[in-house]
Protein backbone atom coordinates (compact mmCIF):
# COMPACT_ATOMS: atom_id res chain seq x y z
CA UNK A 1 0.00 0.00 0.00
CA UNK A 2 1.14 3.57 -0.58
CA UNK A 3 2.19 5.45 2.62
CA UNK A 4 1.21 9.14 2.83
CA UNK A 5 3.11 10.72 5.21
CA UNK A 6 1.20 14.06 6.77
CA UNK A 7 3.71 16.94 8.13
CA UNK A 8 3.06 18.71 10.76
CA UNK A 9 1.12 16.80 13.13
CA UNK A 10 -0.55 19.91 14.28
CA UNK A 11 -0.24 23.71 13.24
CA UNK A 12 -1.32 26.71 15.51
CA UNK A 13 -2.46 29.35 12.55
CA UNK A 14 -3.11 32.81 13.46
CA UNK A 15 -6.49 34.49 11.80
CA UNK A 16 -4.80 36.52 8.47
CA UNK A 17 -1.77 34.92 8.04
CA UNK A 18 -0.64 32.19 5.64
CA UNK A 19 -0.33 28.66 6.78
CA UNK A 20 1.00 25.27 4.69
CA UNK A 21 0.38 21.38 5.21
CA UNK A 22 3.07 19.19 3.61
CA UNK A 23 2.19 15.17 2.11
CA UNK A 24 4.59 12.98 1.21
CA UNK A 25 3.64 9.45 -0.48
CA UNK A 26 5.87 6.57 -0.84
CA UNK A 27 5.16 6.16 -4.69
CA UNK A 28 5.13 8.57 -7.32
CA UNK A 29 1.33 9.72 -7.48
CA UNK A 30 1.95 10.92 -11.16
CA UNK A 31 0.74 9.00 -13.89
CA UNK A 32 2.05 9.11 -17.59
CA UNK A 33 -0.85 11.63 -18.86
CA UNK A 34 -0.06 14.52 -16.11
CA UNK A 35 -2.29 13.97 -13.43
CA UNK A 36 -1.62 14.00 -9.34
CA UNK A 37 -3.77 12.15 -8.02
CA UNK A 38 -3.25 13.53 -4.45
CA UNK A 39 -6.90 15.16 -2.98
CA UNK A 40 -7.15 17.02 0.34
CA UNK A 41 -9.83 17.02 2.82
CA UNK A 42 -10.81 18.71 5.87
CA UNK A 43 -12.93 17.41 8.39
CA UNK A 44 -14.15 20.14 11.15
CA UNK A 45 -14.80 19.24 14.38
CA UNK A 46 -18.01 16.99 14.94
CA UNK A 47 -18.27 16.81 10.87
CA UNK A 48 -17.41 14.63 8.19
CA UNK A 49 -14.87 14.83 6.25
CA UNK A 50 -15.08 17.60 3.33
CA UNK A 51 -13.35 17.82 0.03
CA UNK A 52 -11.05 20.67 -0.77
CA UNK A 53 -9.05 19.91 -3.49
CA UNK A 54 -8.56 16.43 -6.11
CA UNK A 55 -5.99 15.27 -8.41
CA UNK A 56 -3.37 18.04 -7.25
CA UNK A 57 -4.64 21.36 -7.55
CA UNK A 58 -8.09 21.34 -8.33
CA UNK A 59 -10.46 23.21 -6.03
CA UNK A 60 -13.61 21.40 -5.07
CA UNK A 61 -16.85 23.00 -6.07
CA UNK A 62 -17.55 25.83 -3.22
CA UNK A 63 -14.22 25.95 -1.91
CA UNK A 64 -12.39 29.22 -0.81
CA UNK A 65 -9.76 30.40 -3.48
CA UNK A 66 -7.69 31.20 -0.41
CA UNK A 67 -7.26 27.14 -0.38
CA UNK A 68 -4.68 25.65 -3.21
CA UNK A 69 -3.05 22.84 -4.00
CA UNK A 70 0.25 22.30 -5.52
CA UNK A 71 3.08 19.62 -6.11
CA UNK A 72 3.91 16.78 -8.43
CA UNK A 73 4.92 12.95 -7.79
CA UNK A 74 5.25 12.44 -4.35
CA UNK A 75 5.52 16.04 -2.68
CA UNK A 76 2.36 17.97 -2.54
CA UNK A 77 1.59 21.41 -0.57
CA UNK A 78 -1.71 22.54 0.48
CA UNK A 79 -1.30 26.37 1.32
CA UNK A 80 -4.52 28.50 3.10
CA UNK A 81 -3.46 32.32 1.66
CA UNK A 82 -5.03 33.83 4.63
CA UNK A 83 -6.47 31.40 7.11
CA UNK A 84 -9.97 31.92 8.94
CA UNK A 85 -11.38 30.42 12.53
CA UNK A 86 -13.56 28.58 10.36
CA UNK A 87 -10.81 26.62 8.94
CA UNK A 88 -9.93 25.17 11.99
CA UNK A 89 -10.07 21.32 11.96
CA UNK A 90 -7.81 18.19 10.62
CA UNK A 91 -6.72 18.14 7.11
CA UNK A 92 -6.26 14.83 5.54
CA UNK A 93 -4.41 14.03 2.17
CA UNK A 94 -5.27 10.80 0.07
CA UNK A 95 -3.85 8.94 -2.78
CA UNK A 96 -6.40 8.05 -5.41
CA UNK A 97 -3.82 6.55 -7.39
CA UNK A 98 -3.94 2.67 -6.27
CA UNK A 99 -6.17 0.77 -4.02
CA UNK A 100 -6.61 0.73 -1.54
CA UNK A 101 -6.67 4.61 -1.26
CA UNK A 102 -4.81 5.56 1.60
CA UNK A 103 -4.75 8.84 3.72
CA UNK A 104 -2.23 11.25 5.56
CA UNK A 105 -2.04 10.53 9.53
CA UNK A 106 -3.74 14.36 9.43
CA UNK A 107 -2.57 17.80 10.35
CA UNK A 108 -4.66 19.54 13.37
CA UNK A 109 -5.23 23.19 12.49
CA UNK A 110 -6.53 25.46 15.61
CA UNK A 111 -6.19 28.77 16.44
CA UNK A 112 -3.16 30.70 18.35
CA UNK B 1 -29.10 18.35 -3.07
CA UNK B 2 -27.69 15.21 -2.66
CA UNK B 3 -27.58 13.29 0.15
CA UNK B 4 -26.10 10.08 2.07
CA UNK B 5 -27.44 8.66 5.37
CA UNK B 6 -25.92 5.71 6.64
CA UNK B 7 -27.67 3.39 8.88
CA UNK B 8 -27.13 -0.01 11.01
CA UNK B 9 -26.82 -1.60 14.26
CA UNK B 10 -24.38 0.63 16.10
CA UNK B 11 -23.84 -2.55 18.86
CA UNK B 12 -22.36 -5.70 17.68
CA UNK B 13 -20.70 -8.43 19.79
CA UNK B 14 -17.41 -10.33 18.17
CA UNK B 15 -17.74 -12.73 15.58
CA UNK B 16 -20.45 -11.24 14.31
CA UNK B 17 -21.84 -9.70 10.84
CA UNK B 18 -21.83 -5.69 10.60
CA UNK B 19 -24.38 -5.02 8.43
CA UNK B 20 -24.81 -1.08 6.99
CA UNK B 21 -26.93 0.74 4.86
CA UNK B 22 -26.16 3.79 3.08
CA UNK B 23 -29.19 5.32 0.97
CA UNK B 24 -29.05 8.37 -1.25
CA UNK B 25 -31.25 10.62 -1.83
CA UNK B 26 -31.15 13.44 -4.28
CA UNK B 27 -29.65 11.62 -7.29
CA UNK B 28 -29.11 7.81 -8.62
CA UNK B 29 -27.02 5.51 -7.35
CA UNK B 30 -26.13 4.08 -10.88
CA UNK B 31 -23.06 6.10 -12.41
CA UNK B 32 -20.91 7.07 -9.37
CA UNK B 33 -18.88 5.04 -7.55
CA UNK B 34 -20.03 4.46 -3.99
CA UNK B 35 -16.84 4.12 -1.08
CA UNK B 36 -17.11 2.66 2.49
CA UNK B 37 -14.62 4.64 5.08
CA UNK B 38 -14.01 3.88 8.68
CA UNK B 39 -12.55 6.35 11.37
CA UNK B 40 -11.51 4.51 14.82
CA UNK B 41 -12.05 7.29 17.58
CA UNK B 42 -9.15 9.71 17.79
CA UNK B 43 -7.88 8.36 14.86
CA UNK B 44 -7.46 8.90 10.81
CA UNK B 45 -9.56 7.37 8.14
CA UNK B 46 -9.34 3.87 6.05
CA UNK B 47 -10.60 3.19 2.87
CA UNK B 48 -12.33 0.09 2.47
CA UNK B 49 -13.63 -0.05 -0.75
CA UNK B 50 -16.01 1.03 -3.50
CA UNK B 51 -18.57 -0.07 -5.55
CA UNK B 52 -19.37 1.61 -9.01
CA UNK B 53 -23.29 1.77 -9.47
CA UNK B 54 -23.01 -0.33 -12.18
CA UNK B 55 -21.60 -3.66 -10.16
CA UNK B 56 -17.51 -3.03 -10.33
CA UNK B 57 -15.66 -3.28 -7.10
CA UNK B 58 -12.36 -2.84 -5.03
CA UNK B 59 -12.03 -4.01 -2.03
CA UNK B 60 -9.14 -3.31 0.80
CA UNK B 61 -7.15 -6.46 0.43
CA UNK B 62 -6.95 -5.74 4.10
CA UNK B 63 -10.44 -6.86 4.72
CA UNK B 64 -11.03 -8.62 1.56
CA UNK B 65 -12.15 -11.86 2.98
CA UNK B 66 -14.34 -10.15 5.48
CA UNK B 67 -16.12 -7.63 3.44
CA UNK B 68 -18.93 -7.54 0.83
CA UNK B 69 -20.94 -4.44 -0.84
CA UNK B 70 -23.31 -3.95 -3.40
CA UNK B 71 -25.93 -1.93 -4.69
CA UNK B 72 -29.54 -2.26 -4.73
CA UNK B 73 -30.27 0.37 -7.56
CA UNK B 74 -34.29 -0.10 -6.97
CA UNK B 75 -34.00 1.49 -3.55
CA UNK B 76 -31.73 3.74 -4.37
CA UNK B 77 -28.57 2.43 -1.89
CA UNK B 78 -26.04 0.50 -1.12
CA UNK B 79 -24.38 -1.80 1.53
CA UNK B 80 -21.87 -2.81 3.36
CA UNK B 81 -21.69 -6.54 5.44
CA UNK B 82 -18.32 -7.13 7.30
CA UNK B 83 -17.95 -10.26 9.20
CA UNK B 84 -16.53 -11.77 12.22
CA UNK B 85 -15.80 -8.62 14.02
CA UNK B 86 -13.67 -7.43 16.75
CA UNK B 87 -12.74 -5.31 19.18
CA UNK B 88 -10.40 -3.51 16.19
CA UNK B 89 -13.60 -2.59 14.00
CA UNK B 90 -14.89 -0.17 16.18
CA UNK B 91 -14.94 2.99 14.58
CA UNK B 92 -17.51 5.43 13.04
CA UNK B 93 -18.14 3.96 9.68
CA UNK B 94 -18.94 6.77 6.55
CA UNK B 95 -20.51 6.15 3.00
CA UNK B 96 -19.21 8.43 0.38
CA UNK B 97 -19.73 9.06 -3.63
CA UNK B 98 -17.04 9.49 -5.98
CA UNK B 99 -17.75 11.41 -9.09
CA UNK B 100 -15.96 11.25 -12.42
CA UNK B 101 -13.32 13.05 -13.43
CA UNK B 102 -13.00 13.43 -17.58
CA UNK B 103 -9.68 11.99 -16.60
CA UNK B 104 -11.70 8.96 -15.43
CA UNK B 105 -10.77 9.77 -12.24
CA UNK B 106 -13.43 9.23 -9.11
CA UNK B 107 -12.87 11.77 -6.39
CA UNK B 108 -14.91 10.95 -3.19
CA UNK B 109 -16.54 14.38 -3.54
CA UNK B 110 -19.74 13.56 -0.82
CA UNK B 111 -20.00 11.98 2.19
CA UNK B 112 -22.44 10.88 4.91
CA UNK B 113 -22.20 12.00 8.31
CA UNK B 114 -21.31 8.62 9.43
CA UNK B 115 -22.41 5.88 11.84
CA UNK B 116 -20.77 4.54 15.04
CA UNK B 117 -20.55 1.07 15.51
CA UNK B 118 -19.17 -0.33 18.67
CA UNK B 119 -17.93 -3.90 19.15
CA UNK B 120 -18.31 -4.97 22.44
CA UNK B 121 -18.61 -8.69 24.60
Amino acid sequence: DTVMTQTPLSLPVTPGEPASISCRSSQSLLDRNGYNYLDWYLQKPGQSPQLLIYLGSNRASGVPDRFSGSGSGSYFTLKISRVEAEDVGVYYCMQGLQTPRTFGGGTKVEIK
Amino acid sequence: QVQLQESGPGLLKPSETLSLTCSVSGDSVSGYYWTWIRQPARQGLEWLGRIYGFGAINYNPSFKSRVTMSVDTSKNQFSLKLTSVTAADTALYYCARGSRHSNGYDYIDLWGQGTPVTVSP
